[in-house]
């Protein structure tokens, strides 16, 4: 059973326009979230983190919002440009699992010009 | 800095070889780490090392072994391979301590390919 969930696959987007990537997590014991992004034929790159104290963390574009309530956060991108288009990985971790991570399916994003 | 370097890039093995999946890093980091990518699955912690001479299993750990002999390496070994490992294999590597352990870098992957 997968305590990460990335529920859209695929995500399309034109440039310039708001991307929203969502995941939803089960483990009440997952206290810090991160966001990975992958290009082809390459390993994940850390992009962007938030522990649960806080309910928002922005760096330039990108934004990830946290819900811990409905156990929901979000990546947004504004605005999207062609080399955003990559696989995005949600990731959860908790002092309980010794803060390994637990990874989402992932999000495929393709941003159009 | 090379970062986190993995060899080989792929690999076409059949079932019942075994191999080593090479992984090495520059950094000095403590935390170091195996996954597995499957379509859908994400990544999967298959072992992982808190530093030199400590390895621990992660969520798949069936049919692989890990040794941490230095900081800088950590293989992956596969006993006898199945088809059920054919997979994209990443090592990473990371600082320890709170929300530093998290923050992995990642090498460029190994494609195994089991017939």
């Amino acid at each position: 059973d997968q305590q990460v969930k990335q529920n859209s696959p695929s995500l399309s987007v034109q440039e310039g326009r708001i991307s929203i990537l969502n995941c939803d997590y089960t483990n009440s014991m997952f206290d810090y979230f991160l966001w990975y992004k992958k290009y082809p034929a390459e390993g994940p790159t850390f992009l962007i983190s938030i522990s649960s104290i806080k309910d928002k963390n922005e760096d330039g574009r990108f934004t990830v919002f946290l819900n811990k309530s409905a156990k929901h956060l979000s990546l947004h991108i504004v605005p999207s440009q062609p080399g955003d288009s990559a696989v995005y990985f949600c990731a959860a971790s908790g002092k309980a699992a010794g803060n390994k991570l637990t990874f989402g399916g992932g999000t495929r994003v393709l941003v159009k010009p | 800095n090379a970062g986190v370097t993995q060899t080989p890039k792929f690999q076409v093995l059949k079932t019942g070889q075994s191999m080593t999946l090479q992984c090495a890093q520059d950094m000095n980091h403590e935390y170091m780490s195996w996954y597995r990518q499957d379509p859908g699955m994400g990544l999967r912690l298959i072992h992982y090392s808190v530093g030199a001479g400590i390895t621990d299993q992660g969520e798949v750990p069936n049919g692989y072994n890990v040794s941490r002999s230095t900081t800088e390496d950590f293989p992956l070994r596969l006993l006898s391979a199945a088809p059920s490992q054919t997979s994209v294999y990443f090592c990473a590597s990371s600082w320890s301590g709170d929300h530093s352990q998290e923050t992995q870098y990642f090498g460029p992957g190994t494609r195994l390919l089991v017939l």
